[in-house]
């Protein structure tokens, strides 16, 4: 139930493109759900987060859709960039520790 | 405020070493967590500190780790008689008490040969 599931394990798209991360979880009691960002040999980078009281938030080029009856989330990277590709987890956390509950990663390259 | 930081940024010791990390969490953040990433895997917790006080450790931290916070300030993650399994990068994540977003450092990297 503490399970937070991520797809596609990797992702490859052209400049300009719009790559579409996924994650779905159990627990209901998940209140927060971010996502981050991570290069090679670098910590994690917080992009966007969202509650489950909104269905979607946009923050540049990123977007977060949020479908609170179906238990999923994903992540939307408007005109991506070869500079955007990294790995990118998605993460949930509730509770009074708010301990993140991470993917298992999608790995993005964008092609120039 | 120049972020979360975290000593040593690599460390390889041999199996049976004992080896300590330090992290320096943002001034004013009273949460403190640790995790555990390795290789393809998303980080997973470890433990969880507010102020000094660690209220939260994971089944994950075996009797051979140990962390601490004393004072409140930065933290240390010890691990004791360390296993070719417990190589890894260590992760820490600072946030306010009252917000949710945690700001990672940039890691230690272990490699236990």
């Amino acid at each position: 139930q503490q399970q937070v599931k991520q797809s596609p394990q990797s992702l490859i798209v052209q400049k300009g493109g719009i790559p579409i991360i996924n994650c779905a979880y159990e627990n209901t009691a998940f209140d927060y759900f971010p996502w981050y960002q991570q290069f090679p040999g670098k910590g994690p980078a917080l992009l966007i987060a969202i509650r489950p009281d909104v269905s979607e938030k946009k923050e540049g080029r990123f977007t977060i859709s949020f479908n609170k009856s179906a238990k999923q989330f994903s992540l939307h990277i408007m005109d991506s960039q070869p500079g955007d590709s990294a790995t990118y987890f998605c993460a949930a956390s509730g509770g009074a520790t708010n301990k993140l509950i991470f993917g298992t990663g999608t790995l993005l390259a964008v092609q120039p | 405020d120049t972020g979360v930081s975290q000593d040593p940024r690599h460390k390889i010791t041999k199996r049976g070493q004992n080896v300590t990390f330090r992290c320096d969490p943002i001034s004013e953040h009273n949460r403190l967590y640790w995790y555990r990433q390795t290789l393809g895997q998303g980080p997973e917790f470890l433990t969880y500190f507010q102020n000094e006080a660690q209220l939260e450790k994971s089944r994950l931290l075996s009797d051979r780790f140990s962390a601490e916070r004393p004072k409140g300030s930065f933290s240390t993650l010890e691990i004791q008689r360390t296993e070719q399994g417990d190589s890894a990068m260590y992760l820490c994540a600072s946030s306010l008490v009252l917000g949710e977003t945690q700001y990672f450092g940039p890691g230690t990297r272990l490699l236990v040969l």
